[in-house]
């Protein structure tokens, strides 16, 4: 089975600060990877996806990841942080389950917290 | 489009208490699946479907039935509700066969049980 794993459940940065969210997967097989953002009292947003091709990823929002096979690492960065993306972010690994179908294994989330 | 969607928004059970939740996309998506998040947690798989008269389980399956009978719809059933099962339930829809595809999920149900 794949894993996903955040570094730092709570990440705290100022507005303009540079922003960085871990994120580490085990996977036997290609990865496809996504990040999702949750903002309060909503559903799961993607705001960006990694198949083939490109390592360098970019999202909506002014958000963008690297895919990094040496360091099975999808770290997902924004340079200027701004108060609108206060908000809860999941980073995920496709996996497929059979006949057909494949599902989403989750990290447990990283809280952005940004200060003013 | 309205994409996914879940009603009711909020509900609280007593235990022992059955209720379904239910999920609709109109994307005539084949797949179709049900998570729990947890504080800490993340997300996890209760229960998916691959097209109609087609389930199966996913990560934490037990307390929790599915059925479904058309592409639109997939409801979650809560037969006999316990507090372990106070959770936020999203559903979500995706082209089956696609694994590159990314998930479109529903607003989300907030469940308490007490």
């Amino acid at each position: 089975a794949q894993s996903v794993t955040q570094l730092g459940s709570h990440v705290s940065v100022s507005e303009g600060a540079l922003v960085l969210l871990r994120c580490n997967y085990s996977s036997s097989v290609p990865p496809y990877l996504f990040w999702y953002v949750q903002y309060p009292n909503q559903g799961l947003q993607l705001l960006l996806k990694y198949t083939t091709g490109a390592t360098l990823v970019k999202g909506i929002n002014g958000f963008e990841a690297e895919f990094k096979k040496s360091e099975t690492s999808f770290h997902l960065t924004k340079p200027s942080a701004h108060m609108s993306d206060a908000a809860e972010y999941f980073c995920a690994v496709s996996e497929e389950l059979g006949g057909g179908a494949d599902g989403l294994t989750f990290g447990k989330g990283t809280h952005l917290i940004i200060q003013p | 489009n309205a994409g996914v969607t879940q009603t009711p928004k909020f509900q609280v059970l007593k235990t022992g208490q059955s209720m379904t939740l239910q999920c609709a996309q109109d994307m005539n998506h084949e797949y179709m699946s049900w998570y729990r998040q947890d504080p800490g947690m993340g997300l996890r798989l209760i229960h998916y479907s691959v097209g109609a008269g087609i389930t199966d389980q996913g990560e934490v399956p037990n307390g929790y039935n599915v059925s479904r009978s058309t592409t639109e719809d997939f409801p979650l059933r809560l037969l006999s509700a316990a507090p372990s099962q106070t959770s936020v339930y999203f559903c979500a829809s995706k082209p089956t066969g696609m694994i590159s595809y990314e998930q479109y999920f529903g607003p989300g149900t907030r469940l308490t049980v007490t």
